[in-house]
């Protein structure tokens, strides 16, 4: 267990929907990252967040957006949901906000009909 | 922004072979490079990293080499065994920013 908790583990849901999706980093980091996995690809980084503020953005869709709360968890907004949306979404916590050590969450697969 | 690729995208091995990951990065500012095994429907979890100030990095049997100038990072896996079968994946950070390879998925047969 890496102390990241995602929820929910799996969403099913239709096209043109909205979903949002949370992290939970852990204790005591202050970085939370976003990436994307579509079936048997790569990890795709979205977003980072460091202590409440945006600090680097990557391949994140118009349609997406996140944010970091007070208390360091994070969630993740997917909105006007395509079919190409269906992936895996992991996040991950680190320390700092600098290069460190990324621990990944279970992830939430996202499948949209 | 950085651009990492990765090779092979797949590789077999027998048991006890060794296995040979190959990365490269576009961005010469990247000074952090960990790689990350990810099996069959589980998170990636971190097996070895280095920075850049380090050109090799070892922790029994996964090594990593750094060659800074010519902008390429190896995973080296000896005496593989079954249970290192998965998908391994480098990555490059540059400052906040950290960019995956593609993935490469390891077989080691018995």
């Amino acid at each position: 267990d890496s102390g990241v908790t995602q929820t929910p583990k799996h969403l099913i849901t239709a096209t043109g929907q909205r979903v949002t999706l949370r992290c939970s980093p852990r204790s005591g980091d202050l970085s939370v990252y976003w990436y994307q996995q579509s079936l048997d690809q790569g990890l795709q980084f979205l977003i980072q967040y460091y202590n409440g503020e945006e600090r680097a953005k990557g391949n994140i869709l118009e349609r997406f957006s996140a944010q970091q709360f007070p208390d360091l968890h994070s969630e993740l907004n997917l909105s006007s949901l395509e079919l190409g949306d269906s992936a895996l979404y992991f996040c991950a916590s680190s320390a700092r906000g600098g290069p460190n050590i990324q621990y990944f969450g279970a992830g939430t697969r996202l499948s949209v009909l | 922004g950085e651009n990492v690729e990765q090779h092979p995208s797949t590789l077999s091995v027998q048991e006890g072979d060794s296995a040979v990951i190959k990365c490269t990065y576009s961005d010469s500012a990247s000074n952090y490079f960990p790689w990350y095994k990810q099996e069959l429907g589980k998170r990636p979890q971190l097996i070895i990293d280095i920075r850049s100030n380090v050109g090799e990095k070892k922790d029994q049997r996964i090594a990593v080499t750094l060659n800074k100038t010519a902008k390429h990072f190896s995973l080296h896996i000896t005496e593989t065994q079954p249970e290192d079968s998965a998908v391994y994946f480098c990555a490059a950070v540059e400052n906040n920013d950290m960019r995956f390879g593609a993935g490469t998925r390891l077989t080691v047969k018995p």
